[in-house]
């Protein structure tokens, strides 16, 4: 268990360019949550996948933003056209399929600065 | 809409002491899971401890314990034998609907252990 990684770490970007963002799971978890945490607040929940399906978006994933989970493994979150409101943390999470307590296991992130 | 509340931004405490963070959550659902975790600055966020709703019995982990008050919605965090280590941003989640999984946060609680 190597826990959940996230790449890249940190990334600047121009306001108008496209980015992506990598999660790895734990190996064994078969869901993959992804959240969005700005300063001095909780994470806000994006989008979450059961395997490579994608079965929950919020509202606050706008039409620039995709998510998807290739052979349920990996992720990847795309933002299109960034703007300078989508400067924040976004954390992927995982977590067993089946029962137990839904304990969700993060990343340490990828902090975005959109200039 | 279920919410989760943390109405303590910051607390302090000296090491060694004993302190209490309090969350109270508002949900129609009768059996659920509740969490706290930790985000210590610059790291990533870590389970501290998880209460059963369908359990009476408050949960504990090691100098981690909760109060737990389902009538209520209540869910407070006690931490005894404060160390500076526990030095962290401390937020309680809520899995939201049953079935959905996604997280519900709370604002967090900065909380410093002062030597």
């Amino acid at each position: 268990d190597t826990g959940v990684s996230q790449n890249p770490r940190h990334k600047i970007t121009k306001r108008g360019q496209n980015v992506t963002f990598r999660c790895d799971p734990i190996s064994e978890h078969n869901r993959l949550y992804w959240y969005r945490q700005t300063l001095g607040q909780g994470p806000e929940f994006l989008t979450y996948f059961q395997n490579e399906a994608q079965l929950e978006k919020s509202r606050l994933l706008s039409d620039r933003f995709s998510a998807e989970r290739p052979k349920g493994s990996f992720s990847t979150l795309e933002i299109q056209r960034t703007e300078q409101g989508d400067s924040a943390m976004y954390l992927c999470a995982s977590s067993r399929g089946t029962g137990g307590s839904y304990e969700q296991y993060f990343g340490p992130g990828t902090r975005l600065t959109v200039t | 809409a279920q919410t989760v509340t943390q109405s303590q931004p910051e607390m302090s405490v000296q090491e060694a002491e004993t302190v209490t963070l309090s969350c109270t959550y508002d949900t129609s659902e009768n059996n659920y899971y509740l969490f706290w975790y930790k985000q210590p600055p610059s790291r990533q966020m870590i389970l501290v401890i998880r209460q059963e709703a369908y359990k009476q019995q408050n949960a504990t982990e090691n100098r981690f314990s909760v109060n737990f008050q389902k009538a209520a919605k209540s869910f407070s965090l006690k931490i005894s034998d404060s160390q500076l280590g526990d030095t962290a941003m401390y937020f309680c989640a809520f899995p939201g609907t049953s079935g959905t999984y996604k997280y519900i946060f709370g604002t967090g609680t900065r909380l410093k252990v002062l030597a």
